[in-house]
């Protein structure tokens, strides 16, 4: 069993379109996070959620929306797709992640999207 | 705003040779991790470390961590094809949960 599985593994879209990335982990984590990895493989963060309270919000366009409907899952809305955001998106998650300074990260296996 | 530079960001070597990856942080950190992520997948765990001036070890794997918690390196000792992907550290400033990501180090060993 995947620990933590997104889906779809590719994505390829036109511009302004809005499209949909989702992500579960069965862990039994308490946080999960969206990192966008880009071209010259510079991983950064963008969201992250604790028992779905949003705890970490990057300065990331408000056309990307996260929901996270329970603490298992936390899905990425995209609306008006740019060509900038051509990226691989991570969803990771982690035991506790709130206020605590040693856990790891566990990673799904990325969603490739190209907006053309 | 707080970086975390690795260096270099690119290496190839032969199999057999050595490689080491540096990290460096512009702020003191908690601790410091390290992933290994191969062509095509995602970021690894590989290793945490804690205390000033630790030094770990996982096979022919050998992580350090600055004495003044600000820089940390991964040396790889006679290098496998299976060693290939890109590293990257990330540390935990000071007073701070966000990990922040090294810009990471592609090792190619070429056999």
């Amino acid at each position: 069993d995947t620990a933590v599985s997104q889906t779809p593994k590719y994505l390829v879209t036109q511009m302004g379109n809005d499209k949909s990335i989702k992500c579960e982990q069965n862990l039994g984590h308490d946080t999960m996070y969206w990192y966008k990895q880009d071209s010259k493989k510079f991983l950064k963060i963008m969201f992250s959620y604790n028992n779905k309270e949003l705890i970490i919000n990057e300065t990331v366009p408000n056309r990307f929306s996260p929901k996270s409907p329970d603490k298992a899952h936390l899905n990425l809305h995209i609306n008006s797709l740019e060509l900038g955001d051509s990226a691989v998106y991570f969803c990771a998650s982690s035991l506790s992640g709130l206020r605590t300074t040693n856990e790891k990260l566990f990673f799904g296996s990325g969603t490739q999207l190209s907006v053309l | 705003g707080q970086q975390v530079m690795q260096i270099p960001q690119y290496q190839h070597v032969q199999e057999g040779e050595d490689f080491t990856t540096y990290c460096n942080s512009s702020t003191t950190l908690s601790n410091i991790q390290w992933y290994k992520q191969r062509p095509g997948g995602h970021p690894v765990f590989l290793i945490q470390l804690v205390k000033s001036g630790e030094v770990k070890k996982q096979k022919r794997l050998t992580f350090q961590f600055g004495e003044a918690k600000k820089n940390s390196s991964l040396h790889i000792t006679a290098t496998q094809t299976t060693d290939v992907g890109t590293y990257f550290c990330a540390g935990l400033p000071e007073g701070t949960y966000k990990y922040i990501f090294g810009t990471g180090t592609r090792l190619k060993v070429l056999a």
